[in-house]
């Protein structure tokens, strides 16, 4: 069964550094999330993003964050400057937009700053 | 807006017990309806869904009908087991298809006991 692969499975960077989280959705489909979890609490809407752009953002997708799918089967989030506060699971899903838009979610990737 | 609110954890139970687990939601228009599980230390998993009024999702024993009438769609299960134990989440999408973003409920801990 297809799936959606994320890596690395954990990171931990010093505050103010860049890292990149990286994810590979599911091959045929079209629409591309990022959500995040900070420990103990719900799950985040981030960004959405279809046909090579982005569709909706939220209030937490600020400047520091972006997203690139650079070659048709990666599709990444960058934080530019990571602060203590980032430190969350960050969930890539996808899905191919029919009716039911049934996202499917990758593993997660923890990322911790300190 | 759009926001779904869940009754709060932990849901402690012995094995074989009953499981309601409530939700209920605030739409502008016709949400689609989701449970998502999450098992410790991994991702979220689509548990089950429904998209219109008086749908009935169901998968692993797992049922939750779509009412409009109440704007509720409670997670019920005749019968837990161990391996239940895990975090349910109750989420809704505001529109059928396309790009469309996942809103969450905080999360129901269900702790499954011998």
């Amino acid at each position: 069964e297809p799936e959606v692969t994320q890596t690395p499975s954990h990171q931990v960077t010093q505050m103010g550094q860049e890292v990149i989280l990286r994810c590979v959705p599911i091959s045929n489909h079209l629409y591309f999330y990022w959500y995040r979890q900070i420990l103990g609490q719900k799950v985040e809407f981030l960004v959405s993003f279809y046909n090579n752009e982005i569709s909706e953002k939220s209030e937490i997708f600020d400047d520091q964050f972006s997203v690139e799918r650079p070659d048709g089967s990666n599709f990444t989030l960058k934080i530019r400057s990571t602060k203590l506060e980032d430190s969350a699971m960050y969930f890539c899903a996808s899905s191919d937009g029919d009716r039911l838009n049934e996202q499917y979610f990758g593993p997660g990737t923890r990322l911790t700053v300190t | 807006g759009n926001s779904v609110t869940q009754m709060e954890g932990p849901v402690t139970l012995s094995e074989e017990a009953f499981l309601t687990i409530n939700c209920t939601y605030t739409a502008t228009g016709y949400p689609s309806l989701f449970w998502y599980v999450q098992y410790p230390g991994e991702g979220l998993q689509l548990l089950l869904k429904a998209t219109k009024a008086d749908d009935k999702g169901s998968n692993k024993g797992f049922e939750a009908t779509y009412r409009k009438e109440t704007t509720s769609f409670h997670l019920e299960k005749g019968s837990v087991q161990v391996s239940d134990s895990a975090v349910y989440f109750c989420a809704l999408t505001p529109f059928s298809g396309g790009y469309n973003k996942l809103i969450f409920g905080a999360g129901t801990r269900l702790a499954v006991h011998p």
